[in-house]
C-alpha cells in the first residue's frame, strides 16, 4: 500500500519556540493532505485540509495562525506549530490521499510533540 | 454534523472471533473506514467499504455494512495476540473531502 512518513517522528521542545512538522507521500501524489492532533485516549481531531498550492482550510477553533500548515508539492506538506506552548503537547498525525486512488488516505505514523 | 459512535472496549481471548461495532449519523456516507492504531503509532487503514456494498471479506476480516440502519461492523476471525490495537471507524461523504473519526475501541486479546 501507499506510504506516508513524517519527520520527525518525536520532538521536544521549550515554550515559545516554533516546531516544524513534515509529512511525505512517498509512493504516490498527493494534492490533499490532512493534518490531525490526537489526545491521549481520545479520537483523532482534525485541524485542517490542505491543497497542493493553495490556502490550507482550517477547522473551527483551531488557530491558522498558530498552525501554519505549507502544501508546496503533490509530495509534503509540513506544520509548523509557532510559540509553541505546553498546552500544544499532542500526537500530531498527518494523512494523504492518493491523486489517483479511489479515495482512501493513507496515514503517516505520527509526531509526538512535548513543550517543556 | 456527522458523528461516528463506537463502543471503547472489547476483550477477546486468543482464537476467538471479535466484532467491533460503530454507528454513524451522516446518511450521505459514502465511504467507511476502519483503521487499526497501534501504541504509539500513526494509523494503518485496515479496510473500507463503499456505501453501495453490504459486505467485504478480506482474509480474516469481514466488513458488514447495514446503511439503513448506519450501522458498521469489523469482524476479526481467529484473533491473535497481535491484534491488540485501537481500531477506529471512520466515515467520509466523497474520496477527496475529510474523514470524521469515531472514539476508537481498544480491542485486548487474552493469550
Amino acid at each position: 500500500g501507499a506510504v506516508v512518513s513524517q519527520h520527525p517522528s518525536r520532538v521536544i521542545c521549550k515554550s515559545g519556540t516554533s516546531v516544524k512538522i513534515e509529512c511525505r507521500s512517498l509512493d504516490f501524489q498527493a494534492t490533499t493532505m490532512f493534518w490531525y492532533r490526537q489526545f491521549p485516549k481520545q479520537s483523532l481531531m482534525l485541524m485542517a485540509t490542505s491543497n497542493e498550492g493553495s490556502k490550507a482550510t482550517y477547522e473551527q477553533g483551531v488557530e491558522k495562525d498558530k498552525f501554519l500548515i505549507n502544501h508546496a508539492s503533490l509530495t509534503l506538506s509540513t506544520l509548523t506549530v509557532t510559540s509553541a506552548h505546553p498546552e500544544d503537547s499532542s500526537f500530531y498525525i498527518c494523512s494523504a490521499r492518493d491523486f489517483e486512488g479511489a479515495g482512501e488516505q493513507y496515514f503517516g505514523p505520527g509526531t509526538r510533540l512535548t513543550v517543556t | 454534523g456527522e458523528d461516528v459512535e463506537q463502543s471503547l472496549f472489547l476483550s477477546v481471548r486468543e482464537g476467538d472471533s471479535s466484532v467491533i461495532n460503530c454507528t454513524y449519523t451522516d446518511s450521505s456516507s459514502t465511504y467507511l473506514y476502519w483503521y487499526k492504531q497501534e501504541p504509539g503509532a500513526g494509523l494503518q487503514l485496515l479496510t473500507y467499504i463503499f456505501s453501495n456494498m453490504d459486505m467485504k471479506q478480506d482474509q480474516r476480516l469481514t466488513v458488514l455494512l447495514n446503511k439503513k440502519d448506519k450501522h458498521l461492523s469489523l469482524r476479526i476471525a481467529d484473533t491473535q495476540t497481535g491484534d491488540s490495537a485501537i481500531y477506529f471507524c471512520a466515515e467520509s461523504r466523497e474520496g477527496y473531502q475529510k474523514v470524521t473519526f469515531g472514539t476508537g475501541t481498544k480491542l485486548q486479546v487474552i493469550p
